[in-house]
């Protein structure tokens, strides 16, 4: 089974805070993609990646930036954290296929 | 824009019966299309999926139906099931070249004992 791992369930920050959101991958996936989830907006692109070292802006990319030095490591960046990313967060991988994978989110509150 | 839509945010069906959670996409484009099923505190889980090629894609108690002159596809779940209470995510993408998905902003399913 893909398994995709998120390196919090619950994290509280503070405005201004820069905060890693780490997601780990083990299937080998070429594919990693960052989301947030608000009520009533579904599920929305922030970052993703096809390969190591390579990203790519998704729907919803400005306050956030990712690394990926390794291909089962995708890591999300809040430079400066503000109460307006205050949200669920969605990691998933995926392979040749169309089908993501996905962690169990990060619920992350900026006070 | 949003470019797939689940234009009912909610839906309540008892036990036994049919639910039918409904989604539109506007991109002529896409060319495959998945359901994503959400518990709270938990990420999506992929159910079913359907390519374009096809009109119906079944899978046990699931079955999706795609109406591409429409651009609507609809999923059915009979006999509904208690467990089944969840969120309901229809995505879309596109076969060749970047697969992406694009989600509509998902239907809550209560399924009532």
């Amino acid at each position: 089974d893909v398994k995709v791992t998120q390196s919090s369930r619950y994290l509280v920050k503070r405005t201004g805070e820069k905060v890693f959101l780490e997601c780990v991958q083990d299937m080998d996936h070429e594919n990693m993609f960052w989301y947030r989830q608000d009520p009533g907006l579904g599920l929305r692109l922030i970052y993703f990646s096809y390969d190591v070292k390579m990203k790519e802006k998704g729907d919803i990319p400005e306050g956030y930036s990712v690394s990926r030095e390794k291909k089962e490591r995708f890591s999300l960046i809040l430079e400066s954290a503000s109460t307006n990313q205050t949200s669920m967060y969605l990691c998933a991988s995926s392979s040749g296929s169309i089908e993501q994978y996905f962690g169990p989110g990060t619920r992350l509150t900026v006070t | 824009d949003q470019q797939v839509k689940q234009n009912s945010p909610s839906l309540s069906v008892q036990e036994g019966r049919i639910s039918i959670l409904n989604c539109d996409y506007t991109n002529s484009m896409f060319d495959y299309f998945l359901w994503y099923k959400k518990y709270p505190a938990e990420g999506p889980t992929f159910l079913i999926s359907i390519s374009s090629i096809k009109d119906k894609n079944e899978d046990g108690r699931f079955t999706v139906f795609l109406n591409k002159s429409a651009k609507h596809l609809s999923l059915h779940i009979v006999p509904s099931q208690p467990g089944d209470s969840a969120v309901y995510f229809c995505a879309a993408s596109r076969q060749t070249g970047a697969n992406n998905l694009f989600f509509g902003t998902g239907t809550r399913l209560t399924v009532i004992p």
